[in-house]
């Protein structure tokens, strides 16, 4: 299971930070992901960790975001600078997998219940 | 403006069967599995179809899906109430990673 938590208001040009919380199984060999939604709009990837410390980002999100691991906590977290409204949205966090002998990704399964950010002063 | 294109809306009435589109290239779905997400009106996204057209345990045999060249469907027949969501494809994309459609509203008339 995945639970998000942070701030549901921050001001413009703030950095958000959210935290997800994993429970109920193993942390490793997995890929943790940011997914945001903004209203009204389709789903979009933030990025992802690996347990190893691998990180790739959405490159048109990449010079503002950072994911980190606590795999002492069993938690991830997304930190997003200079926020504009434009970043209002709801954040998910997912796990999903990548199988070496095939090269491919699997689905993002399990996901968080998401949590709302809105941006505004 | 998504990477894959869905058509916005899409409507039934109970019992019929209606098809769900997704397009793309050949650095996404013309190369890569495509996923399927239903979203429930307030709620998160949850997995429908994985590896083009493989369903999760629980998931009615309603529900199928194709990909073919850098296009994919997702069928729902026997059309019912509770199948009133947004519909998400997504996959990897070789240069942008991973990419969605921009949802489709199933409404059931």
């Amino acid at each position: 299971q995945l639970q998000e938590s942070g701030p549901g208001l921050v001001k413009p040009s703030e950095t958000l930070s959210l935290t997800c919380t994993i429970s109920g199984g193993s942390i490793s060999s997995f890929y943790w992901t940011w997914i945001r939604q903004a209203p009204g709009k389709g789903l979009e990837w933030i990025g992802y960790i690996h347990y190893s410390g691998i990180t790739d980002y959405n490159p048109s999100l990449e010079s503002r975001v950072t994911i980190l691991l606590d795999s002492s906590k069993s938690q991830f977290s997304l930190k997003l600078r200079s926020l504009t409204a434009a970043d209002t949205a709801i954040y998910y966090c997912a796990r999903t997998f990548y199988y070496d002998s095939g090269a491919y990704w699997d689905a993002f399964d399990p996901w968080g219940q998401g949590t709302r950010v809105t941006v505004s002063s | 403006q998504s990477v894959l294109t869905q058509p916005p809306s899409a409507s039934g009435t109970p019992g019929q069967s209606v098809t769900i589109s997704c397009s793309g290239s050949i650095s996404n779905i013309g190369t890569n599995y495509v996923y399927w997400y239903q979203q429930l009106p307030g709620t998160a996204p949850k997995l429908l179809i994985y590896r083009n057209y493989q369903r999760p345990s629980g998931v009615p045999d309603r529900f199928s899906a194709f990909k073919s060249g850098t296009s994919a469907s997702l069928a729902i027949s026997g059309l019912r109430s509770e199948d009133e969501a947004d519909y998400h494809c997504a996959t990897w994309d070789n240069s942008l990673r991973w990419v969605f459609g921009g949802g489709t509203k199933l409404t059931v008339l």
